[in-house]
């Protein structure tokens, strides 16, 4: 149980262009979402927060009308790359939340993008 | 801010005990995380205490101190395959802020 999807697994774009990365819990309902970025050889940084039904939450220093959250339904949430740039190329790890007595994250196996 | 201090790389021998320690400063604590990451690949998750003390999961267990901001995660019996990034992640509210990752080699 507690599997998450990410669709696609690798994408490579060219810049300018916008990219939409697909995240799914496959087996569990999730009311919440998250979306990390991570770069080489560092950890996870938390980009936003999805509830679904409701307007993502950003973290400090993550521009919103950059990378579009929507949590359209309770196993489905999207992450849109827009006007992407080389910068933007990065490893986006989504994780959906089981909600319980510890909250437990249970992460999709991520997306590679890469902006030429 | 929150800070989670992890030692950047680890090296152990197959068959022995590795212990990875992670030290914290959150403005809240609601729970702390172990992840196990493979490179290129997304982090599994391994274990949980929100209590001081110790859980044991077969070959890992890991220890928590609330007072001292300390947690360490411990692996016994080290394979091969346990060869991979691990991540301790403090919950502060809603949200999971993560240690920069100890790089464990396992060596034959």
């Amino acid at each position: 149980g507690a599997v998450v999807s990410q669709h696609p697994s690798r994408v490579i774009c060219k810049s300018g262009t916008s990219v939409k990365i697909e995240c799914r819990s496959l087996d569990f309902q999730a009311t919440t979402m998250f979306w990390y970025r991570q770069f080489p050889k560092k950890s996870l940084m938390l980009m936003a927060t999805s509830n679904e039904g409701s307007k993502a939450t950003y973290e400090q220093g993550v521009e919103k009308d950059k990378f579009l959250i929507n949590h359209a339904s309770l196993t489905l949430s999207t992450l849109t790359v827009t006007s992407a740039h080389p910068e933007d190329s990065s490893f986006y790890i989504c994780s959906a939340q089981i909600a319980g007595p510890t909250d437990t994250q249970y992460f999709g196996p991520g997306t590679r993008l890469t902006v030429l | 801010g929150q800070n989670i201090d992890q030692p950047t790389e680890m090296t152990a021998t197959e068959g022995a005990i590795v212990q990875i320690n992670c030290t914290y400063q959150t403005s809240g604590f609601n729970g702390l995380f172990w992840y196990q990451q493979h490179a290129g690949e997304a982090p599994t998750f391994l274990s949980y205490n929100v209590l001081d003390g110790l859980e044991e999961k077969g070959r890992f267990s890991s220890f928590l101190s609330r007072s001292k901001g300390y947690s360490y995660l411990l692996l016994k019996e080290l394979q091969m395959k346990d060869s991979a990034s691990y991540l301790c992640a403090v919950k502060n509210f809603n949200k999971f802020y993560f240690g920069s990752g100890t790089k464990l080699n396992v060596k034959p």
